[in-house]
């Protein structure tokens, strides 16, 4: 079973602020919500990650609700260069040995 | 940041041949180091954990004598394709955790290896 869920691809026009959601209503207590993206022909880039409240870092925002069950990944200005597959996933302490298992992702393009 | 290397970017090769595939990590011990592989338009896919000093665990479905990997130190671990056919062509990319992760901190990854089997 996906673990999270998210919109297959979602667009934005540069310079705009860009929110890409993340449904995980199955987390557990333990689990961390990890976002990575992949830029064409590249190997994942770690975003940002976060386990209860909200944070921040030079790359995006983490808005985590207060039941845990979903989250919203926050560009703040999209350029051309955030165009890539965005991946929400849980990664556990213990049930599911520690592994990033990767979904589908969303594709997000950024329009000029 | 941590920076993990792969190598070589890209390879051709005739079917039948063995591919090494290299992933290191460039500024931390990596106990652990995990090998993906990915499609076109497709996520990417978990094939084993790698960890130092010991067997590979690989994922279900995917062969171990076809996928040979090999952690023998803190920095190193190797992915051998044996006998590579066709359907074998793929994006192959690494990753590694710092040993001192406890659970909580990002995963590094390599470039991608672009493995292609005429």
């Amino acid at each position: 079973d996906a673990k999270t869920t998210q919109p297959n691809s979602m667009e934005s026009n540069e310079e705009e602020p860009v929110h890409l959601p993340c449904n995980h209503s199955t987390i557990s207590g333990t689990d961390y919500i990890h976002w990575y993206r992949q830029l064409p022909s590249q190997g994942p880039e770690y975003v940002i990650h976060g386990l209860t409240s909200n944070v921040n870092n030079r790359m995006a925002s983490l808005a985590i609700a207060e039941d845990r069950k979903s989250s919203t990944l926050i560009l703040h200005r999209a350029t051309l260069r955030d165009a890539a597959v965005y991946y929400c996933i849980l990664r556990g302490l213990m049930e599911y040995g520690n592994k990033l298992v990767f979904g589908a992702g969303t594709i997000l393009r950024v329009k000029s | 940041g941590a920076v993990v290397s792969q190598h070589p970017s890209w390879v051709i090769c005739k079917s039948g041949t063995s591919v090494k595939i290299e992933c290191r990590s460039l500024d931390f011990q990596a106990t652990t180091m995990f090998w993906y592989r990915q499609f076109p338009k497709q996520s990417l896919m978990l094939m084993a954990t790698s960890n130092e000093g010991s067997k590979a665990t690989y994922e279900q479905g995917v062969e171990k004598d076809k996928f040979l990997i090999n952690h023998a130190s803190l920095t190193l671990s190797t992915l051998t394709v044996t006998s590579a056919h066709p359907e074998d062509s793929s994006f192959y990319i690494c990753s590694a955790r710092d040993f001192r992760d406890r659970g909580n901190q990002p995963q590094h990854f390599g470039d991608g290896t672009r493995l292609s089997i005429l």
